[in-house]
């Protein structure tokens, strides 16, 4: 079993849908839990990051985490063409060695079709 | 503040060959990330540095790949010889020392073995 489970999709929705991407995760050790778009040819670009459990809002983008689920979500409402990009989970935690590190899902692609 | 800078942007080079990439972090991050992503894949950490020490290279290939940071501040990351399996984008990113929460990713380095 992988750490983070993402499904790659692709995920295609019409300009003003709410989209829904999800990740589980297996580790206890995680402690901070994050999202990031991926533009085609660019690096990741951090959009929302959380530590606790709840709903976390930006604008369009409700972020949300289950800790007891190990599932974390992240909401776009009104999604527009600008929104098309591939959404990568991530989870922050510490190694054996103690150091913070990252560790990713596969990303969803999104296409949001005007 | 300027972002993280990685060069080249692209590399083509045969199987066999050797390959270098650069980053330069933001300014005042003492933690270095290289990571590579496959694509369809998620980004994976290669190597962990605290200013010019390795923190973490358990996931490195290091029959092939080596990775430096002089002086604390820009780092290399270098493959030799390359397989068509590291065909992928080579991520560099940084954060303040002792930070969690997400990082900064540079453009990356897309990288094609043939």
């Amino acid at each position: 079993q992988k750490e983070v489970e993402q499904d790659p999709g692709p995920l295609s929705v019409p300009e003003g849908a709410i989209v829904s991407l999800n990740c589980t995760y297996s580790n206890s050790a995680f402690q901070y839990f994050m999202w990031y778009r991926q533009y085609s040819r660019k690096g990741p670009e951090l959009l929302m990051y959380t530590y606790s459990s709840g709903n976390k809002e930006d604008g369009r983008f409700t972020a949300q985490v289950d800790k007891s689920s190990k599932y974390i979500s992240l909401f776009i409402r009104d999604s527009q063409p600008s929104d098309s990009a591939t959404y990568l989970c991530a989870m922050g935690g510490f190694s054996g060695a103690g150091s913070y590190q990252l560790t990713f899902g596969k990303g969803t692609k999104l296409s949001v079709i005007p | 503040e300027a972002g993280v800078a990685q060069s080249p942007r692209y590399k083509i080079i045969e199987k066999r060959q050797s390959v270098a990439f650069w980053c330069n972090p933001i300014s005042g991050h003492a933690t270095l990330y290289w990571y590579q992503q496959i694509l369809g894949q998620g980004p994976k950490l290669l190597i962990q540095f605290q200013n010019n020490g390795v923190v973490d290279d358990s996931q490195l290939p290091k029959d092939r790949f080596s990775a430096e940071r002089l002086k604390g501040v820009d780092s290399t990351l270098k493959i030799q010889p390359a397989k068509l399996e590291d065909s992928a984008v080579y991520l560099c990113a940084s954060t303040r020392q002792g930070m969690t929460g997400g990082y900064t990713f540079g453009s990356g380095t897309r990288l094609t073995v043939v």
